[in-house]
C-alpha cells in the first residue's frame, strides 16, 4: 500500500521559514518524480514544484510565487521528500501535500499524503 | 501557462441522475506524437487529500467505479458520473499534465439534490 506522510507544518511568522518533509512508503521512491502542491483554506489546487528522480537528472521546476523561495529535495535512503521554505508570506498559508509521479506512466500525481498545514501569521 | 477552466463551479444531482462536469483548458494537451491527452481528473472528498480518478482524459485508475468516465479531447474535456450515489459528493478538479508548471482547474462542487 502506498503511503506518503508529511509533517512539519505549523504557525510561523511572515518572512520566516519552515521545512516540511514526506515520507514514502510502498512504491520505488528512488524512481519515482516528486511534488509539492498546496491548497489555500477553502480554495483550489495549485502545484508548487516537483524533484525528478537522480536518474532522470534530479533536476527542481518550481511555481512562479515560489521560485527563489522554497527549495525541494530528497534523500532516497530515508524514502524522505523535503520542502525547505523561506522569506514565508501570508499567502503561502495553506495545506500542504506531497504526491508522487511515475513517468512511464506518465505526469500525473498518482498519490497523495494527507497534507500538513503551514500558517503564516504575525 | 495553461489555463484550466471548468464548469459549473457547483451543480446537485439528485441520486441516481447523471452529473456532468466540464473542464476546458486555454491550449491543447493532445501530444501528436503519441496521440495522448495529458489531462487528469480527481475527486476531494471533505477533509481528505485529492484522489486520482481518470488519467489520459478517460483512463479510469484501478478500483474506480465505473459509473465515472472522461471524455474529450484537444482542449474541451468532460467527466461524467453515470449514476450519483451519496459517496460521490467531493469537489472534483481537472488537471493537465502536458507542460509545467502543472495546472489545475478550480473545482467543481457536487451536491446531492
Amino acid at each position: 500500500e502506498v503511503q506518503l506522510v508529511e509533517s512539519g507544518g505549523g504557525l510561523v511568522k511572515p518572512g520566516g521559514s519552515l521545512r516540511l518533509s514526506c515520507v514514502a512508503s510502498g512504491f520505488s521512491f528512488t524512481n519515482a518524480w516528486m511534488s509539492w502542491v498546496r491548497q489555500a483554506p477553502g480554495k483550489g489546487l495549485e502545484w508548487v514544484g516537483r524533484l525528478k528522480s537522480k536518474t532522470a537528472g534530479g533536476t527542481t521546476d518550481y511555481a512562479a510565487p515560489v521560485k527563489g523561495r522554497f527549495t525541494i529535495s530528497r534523500d532516497d535512503s530515508k524514502n524522505t521528500l523535503y520542502l525547505e521554505m523561506n522569506a514565508l508570506k501570508t499567502e503561502d498559508t495553506a495545506v500542504y501535500y506531497c504526491a508522487n509521479t511515475d513517468p512511464p506512466r506518465g505526469y500525473q500525481l498518482l498519490n497523495w499524503g494527507q497534507g500538513t498545514l503551514v500558517t503564516v501569521s504575525s | 501557462d495553461i489555463v484550466m477552466t471548468q464548469s459549473p463551479d457547483s451543480l446537485a444531482v439528485s441520486l441516481g441522475e447523471r452529473a456532468t462536469i466540464n473542464c476546458k483548458s486555454s491550449q491543447s494537451v493532445l501530444y501528436s506524437s503519441n496521440n495522448q491527452n495529458y489531462l487528469a481528473w480527481y475527486q476531494q472528498k471533505s477533509g481528505q487529500p485529492p484522489k486520482l480518478l481518470i488519467s489520459w482524459a478517460s483512463t479510469r485508475e484501478s478500483g474506480v467505479p465505473d459509473r465515472f468516465s472522461g471524455s474529450g479531447s484537444a482542449t474541451d474535456f468532460t467527466l461524467t458520473i453515470s449514476s450519483l450515489q451519496a459517496e460521490d459528493v467531493a469537489v472534483y478538479y481537472c488537471q493537465q499534465y502536458y507542460t509545467l508548471p502543472l495546472t489545475f482547474g478550480g473545482g467543481t462542487k457536487v451536491e446531492i439534490k
